[in-house]
């Protein structure tokens, strides 16, 4: 089977850096994915890392350790309205459907 | 934003009556998804489809059904609704044929509720 580890909550105050981090076991392994969800909105994409290494998107940057079986999610330069669930994800089979972790609550404090 | 929408947004039916949630895209995208996201579980996947009328169970598949006629639309159907089955039902789209890069985009939601 498939599982994915994530904090259940996190908080940070406005303008800090936060991790948050997401271990996975997994039959095949292909890349890891991260979805942004506020309150009562869809899941939206962060970022997919296949490789190794740092991935870099403006204040989100995205980890991967595959011989660790291990990613995470940076924010920097917190805002309130990155007040959001985050999960991670990996795409398997055939039709890459997508297999999620429970998610990690971010609470931005002004 | 990826065209997806799905219909109704919101449902409340009875305990065993039969229920059909609608999915449609607008970019001929070759896979669809339905999701069932509940509080403590994430999001968890139903049913897939891979191509018109071909269709695949997910991790969650017991009491529900899919159809898929033509490329946009996705149709869930809860055969005869149960409590259990009360939550908010996302679908997704992609249109990825390669691990090297992968994004599934999310329609609206649809919030159901079994009484």
């Amino acid at each position: 089977g498939q599982s994915l580890e994530q904090p259940s909550e996190v908080t940070a105050v406005e303008g800090a850096i936060v991790q948050i981090n997401c271990t996975y076991q997994t039959s095949g392994f292909y890349g890891l994915s991260w979805y942004q969800q506020h309150d009562g909105g869809a899941p939206t994409f962060l970022s997919y890392n296949a490789l190794d290494g740092l991935e870099e998107t403006g204040r989100f940057s995205s980890f991967l350790s595959r011989s660790d079986s291990y990613g995470y999610l940076l924010l920097q330069e917190l805002q309130m309205k990155d007040s959001a669930s985050y999960f991670c994800a990996v795409p398997l089979g055939s039709a890459r459907q997508l297999t999620f972790g429970s998610g990690t609550q971010l609470t931005v404090l002004p | 934003d990826a065209g997806i929408t799905q219909s109704p947004r919101h449902k409340v039916t009875e305990t065993g009556t039969p229920v059909t949630l609608r999915c449609h895209q607008t970019e001929n995208h070759r896979y669809m998804y339905w999701y069932r996201q509940d509080p403590g579980h994430g999001l968890r996947l139903i049913h897939y489809s891979y191509g018109v009328k071909d269709t695949d169970k997910g991790e969650v598949s017991d009491g529900y059904s899919v159809s898929r006629s033509k490329t946009e639309d996705f149709l869930l159907t809860l055969e005869s609704a149960t409590s259990s089955q009360t939550s908010v039902y996302f679908c997704a789209i992609s249109e990825s044929t390669t691990f090297q890069g992968y994004e599934q985009y999310f329609g609206p939601g649809t919030r159901l509720t079994v009484t």
